[in-house]
């Protein structure tokens, strides 16, 4: 079945620090969207990519889709403390239904 | 908008006992999600339904595991008999009609699970 791996599993950063994380599918996928979800809190929708390479920012998060359409990225720039939580991404196979990603739990150090 | 609600927000039951979860998706949406989030296996999807009807319930662990929607504005996920490794974050989302391939999931508060 399709699978969606993130990397790494944990980040801790520097306040002020640069964060990415990483997404793999098994698979080509026809979009894949991104989630974070802060400590305690459920997974709220950031933004979806479906074009081959296709980039998008909001403020300071840039993401990207990679030409195959299998792997994708997060970036963070200069990160803040309200930038913790756990980024999820989710990739979808066609009308399938989404795929969630392992997840990256990323934590601050001010 | 009220959001996809949930309840209850925390369950605390013994091992054998039936459990129960509720959830109302945004109104309008035509598709719900049922997950799982623990530690170790992370967010799982358990069953989807659209238009109220299931469409894949290959996540539903066992057979304990049981979920409904008689309407479009609720769903049930019911577990009988719980076991302590059925304690996790139960979550339900909703997504509107896919429009252009774009739908993206709203998830609800979470219902937190412990099982002694």
């Amino acid at each position: 079945g399709q699978q969606v791996m993130q990397i790494p599993q944990y980040q801790h950063v520097q306040e002020g620090e640069d964060f990415t994380t990483y997404c793999n599918s098994s698979t080509t996928l026809s979009n894949i969207q991104w989630y974070k979800q802060r400590p305690g809190g459920h997974p709220v929708f950031l933004i979806q990519l479906v074009k081959s390479g296709e980039v998008k920012k909001q403020k300071r998060l840039t993401f990207q889709f990679g030409e195959a359409k299998k792997n994708s990225s997060l970036h963070i720039t200069a990160t803040q403390t309200t930038d913790v939580g756990t980024y999820f991404c989710a990739g979808r196979l066609g009308n399938e239904k989404l795929t969630f990603g392992t997840g990256t739990r990323l934590t601050i150090i001010p | 908008d009220a959001g996809v609600i949930q309840s209850p927000r925390h369950e605390v039951t013994e091992m054998g006992q039936e459990v129960t979860l509720r959830c109302k998706p945004i109104s309008g949406h035509n598709s719900l999600f049922w997950y799982r989030q623990t530690m170790m296996r992370g967010l799982e999807l358990l069953i989807y339904f659209n238009n109220n009807v299931p469409i894949d319930d290959s996540g539903m662990p066992e057979d304990r595991f049981s979920a409904k929607m008689p309407n479009a504005s609720f769903s049930t996920l019911k577990i009988q008999p719980s076991e302590p490794r059925d304690s996790a974050v139960y979550f339900c989302a909703s997504s509107p009609p896919l429009a252009g391939g774009y739908n993206e999931q709203f998830f609800g508060p979470g219902t937190r699970l412990t099982v002694l």
